[in-house]
């Protein structure tokens, strides 16, 4: 079985500081690994996704994750945060590929002060 | 915009009925998933559909069902509804390639149990 811990609840920064979000995770096999982003009131919008290419993952609005296979973790990371960034941000594991399923940690929610 | 939606957006029922909730998925995608997110929570997967058939289930009650219809839209189903029901539930589509997959949200339905 595969899980996700995310360490942190609540994360807050001041704009224009570096975001760094934590993820650990546990699996068997090798894993593919998400970070999704919600915004209040909204579903879950995929902001990138490890599936074993390259370690190093570029994601949208200037997100990036790096898979350390020694250390299972995933921690997503902005050099600069953007007030627009205040949202919660999930970590997920799935095993592999078709008829997978998503197990996601509890969730980071980022706060981002003027 | 995921091209995945869902409906109603919000609903509110008594404990012991019965609620139905749909989501129309992308054009295509062979796969729905169906989680289901308590406040303050990350995401529990509920089940999952290919092609019209269940293919993978978490641990929820047999009175939580659904359908997967050929038109690329689909259901779930909760029968007897607890006060713990009460949650986002939401739906995500994808399409199995291979070994490429993105499971993309819609934005939610909030049930609410009185």
């Amino acid at each position: 079985a595969q899980s996700v811990t995310q360490l942190g609840s609540h994360v807050s920064v001041s704009e224009g500081a570096l975001v760094l979000l934590r993820c650990n995770y546990s699996s068997s096999v090798p894993p593919y690994l998400f970070w999704y982003v919600q915004y209040p009131n909204q579903g879950l919008q995929l902001l990138l996704k490890y599936t074993s290419a390259a370690t190093l993952v570029k994601g949208i609005n200037g997100f990036e994750a790096e898979f350390k296979k020694s250390e299972t973790s995933f921690h997503l990371t902005k050099p600069s945060a953007h007030m627009s960034d205040a949202a919660e941000y999930f970590c997920a594991v799935s095993l592999n590929s078709g008829y997978s399923t998503l197990t996601f940690g509890k969730g980071t929610m980022l706060l981002v002060s003027p | 915009e995921t091209g995945v939606t869902q409906s109603p957006t919000h609903l509110i029922k008594t404990r012991g009925q019965q609620v139905t909730l749909r989501c129309s998925s992308q054009s295509g995608h062979n796969t729905v998933s169906w989680y289901q997110q308590a406040l303050g929570q990350g995401p529990q997967f509920i089940f999952q559909y290919y092609r019209e058939e269940e293919n993978g289930r978490g641990n929820f009650p047999p009175r939580f069902s659904g359908l997967q219809f050929p038109n690329y839209s689909s259901e779930l189903n909760v029968n007897a509804l607890e006060l713990d029901d009460s949650a986002l539930y939401l739906c995500a589509s994808s399409l199995v390639q291979g070994n490429s997959e993105t499971q993309y949200f819609g934005p939610g339905t909030r049930l609410l149990v009185l």
